[in-house]
């Protein structure tokens, strides 16, 4: 089992510009959230899929946004990056509904310069 | 609201002493409780999860954590210390109603010396 992955794992971005992070989820999960993780930080919640849709969103600007496809891997898309997008940019994967811990995937760094 | 708290930045431990690792949290209704463990330049390792029963949770590692209700508390032990285990060192609490919305503390970094 390969856990949860996710592709870049190192990027440079300059600001404006567009970004896609991918993430595949564990074997046998069907629901994948992202968080932002900046320096000296903890994790802070981006949103969540599950079938597919966006159940639920931390505070974060529209300019955040995502995918999930019909194989449970997912997409996250921010458009316009700032400085202060620079990041680590976590998926985690789990089994819905039920009292289980999220799996995390390695995470995506991302610099905006 | 969800929120958790860890007070200190920083935990410095010698080899084969005992550690401490502490969290407290503020929930609305039952709380759903983890620790979780991140190496540098990895993602977040899971250790250890209370959900409802025995307020002495083991874990992953040796790690063991109480729950504390009246002090509103999840404070992570390990009975002997190892220089492997210094990392960063994360506190949640999951979303009662979403399962898969945690909040993380702020983080502390456990260093181990030999």
């Amino acid at each position: 089992d390969a856990g949860v992955t996710q592709s870049p794992t190192h990027l440079i971005k300059t600001r404006g510009q567009q970004v896609t992070l991918r993430c595949s989820p564990k074997s046998g999960h069907d629901t994948v959230s992202w968080y932002q993780q900046a320096l000296g930080q903890g994790p802070q919640f981006i949103f969540q899929y599950y079938e597919e849709e966006e159940r639920q969103r931390g505070n974060f600007p529209d300019r955040f946004s995502g995918h999930q496809f019909p194989n449970y891997s997912s997409e996250l898309n921010v458009n316009a990056l700032l400085l202060g997008d620079s990041a680590l940019y976590l998926c985690a994967s789990s089994l819905a509904p039920g009292n289980t811990e999220a799996f995390f995937g390695q995470g995506t760094r991302l610099t905006v310069v | 609201a969800q929120s958790v708290a860890q007070p200190e930045d920083q935990v410095n431990v010698a080899e084969g002493n005992p550690l401490t690792v502490k969290c407290t949290y503020s929930v609305s209704g039952n709380p759903y409780l983890f620790w979780y463990v991140q190496y540098p330049n990895r993602g977040l390792q899971f250790l250890l999860k209370y959900i409802t029963g025995d307020n002495l949770v083991k874990g992953s590692y040796g790690f063991e954590a109480e729950f504390n209700k009246s002090q509103t508390s999840f404070h992570l032990k390990k009975p002997s210390a190892l220089v492997s285990d210094s990392a960063l060192y994360f506190c949640a609490v999951r979303d009662g109603n979403n399962f898969n919305k945690f909040y993380f503390g702020s983080g502390t970094k456990l260093n181990v010396k030999p």
